[in-house]
C-alpha cells in the first residue's frame, strides 16, 4: 500500500476560506514533500519539510509535521479559485533516493 | 527555460504494439524518474536512474524497460503494450536524490491501449 495517505479525498470550500488536508504515513521518513497538480498538468513542488522540522511556511501555505503521529498537514489560508487542484504528499524514507506518493486530495475552491 | 519535456503528449496504441516515451531535462539533474498515474490515484514509480548509464526498478516495473544513455534523456519503452498499461505517464528529475531535493515534473504523456 502507499506510504502516504491523504485525507480527505475531496474538499470543497468557498473562496477566502482556509483549506486543510492531511497526510499519514507508516514508516520513518527523511522528509515529506507536498505537491500540487492542476488538471491535465504535471506535479509542481510546493514545500519540503525535513523530519527534524515541525512547521514550515511559504506564502499562504503552512505545513506541519508530527513524526510521533506519522502525520503531516497542509494549510492553505485565504484560498482562491486558482488554488483548485489536487494536492499530494510524498514521503522520502531515510537513505532512499526516491519518493512514495499518496493518492491525493482534490480541492475545489468556489468563487 | 523548458525544464522537463515529454514527448509525445498523447498516443493511442493497439495491444501488442511497442513504443518509446521520451523525457528530456535541461537542468543538468542527476536523477530521473518515470511514474504512472491512474485515475483518482497518486503516482507509482516504474523505473528511475541515479545517473547517466544507470537504471533501477521502482514499484511497478513489469512490462517496461528504460535507458539513460545521455544525462539529459530518460527513455521509457513498452515492448508489447497491454490495456492495463493505459495510463498517464510522468517523467521527473531531481538534482540529486529526493533526500532534501524536490522533483521537477513534465506535463505527462496520455497513453491509451486498445
Amino acid at each position: 500500500s502507499q506510504q502516504g495517505e491523504e485525507d480527505p479525498q475531496a474538499l470543497s470550500i468557498q473562496e477566502g476560506e482556509n483549506a486543510t488536508m492531511n497526510c499519514s504515513y507508516k514508516t520513518s521518513i527523511n522528509n515529506l514533500q507536498w505537491y500540487r497538480q492542476n488538471s491535465g498538468r504535471g506535479l509542481v513542488h510546493l514545500i519540503l519539510i525535513r523530519s527534524n522540522e515541525r512547521e514550515k511556511h511559504s506564502g499562504r501555505l503552512r505545513v506541519t509535521l508530527d513524526t510521533s503521529k506519522k502525520s503531516s498537514s497542509l494549510l492553505i489560508t485565504a484560498s482562491r479559485a486558482a488554488d483548485t487542484a489536487s494536492y499530494f504528499c510524498a514521503t522520502v524514507r531515510t537513505n532512499a533516493g526516491k519518493s512514495t506518493f499518496g493518492d491525493g486530495t482534490t480541492l475545489t475552491v468556489k468563487p | 527555460n523548458a525544464g522537463v519535456t515529454q514527448t509525445p503528449k498523447f498516443r493511442v496504441l493497439k495491444t501488442g504494439q511497442s513504443m518509446t516515451l521520451l523525457c528530456a531535462q535541461d537542468m543538468n539533474h542527476e536523477y530521473m524518474y518515470w511514474y504512472r498515474q491512474d485515475p483518482g490515484m497518486g503516482l507509482r514509480l516504474i523505473h528511475y536512474s541515479v545517473g547517466e548509464g544507470t537504471t533501477a526498478k521502482g514499484e511497478v516495473p513489469d512490462g517496461y524497460n528504460v535507458s539513460r544513455l545521455k544525462k539529459q534523456n530518460f527513455l521509457l519503452g513498452l515492448e508489447s503494450a497491454a490495456p492495463s498499461q493505459t495510463s498517464v505517464y510522468f517523467c521527473a528529475s531531481s538534482r540529486t536524490g529526493t533526500l532534501n531535493q524536490p522533483q521537477h515534473f513534465g506535463d505527462g504523456t496520455r497513453l491509451s491501449i486498445l
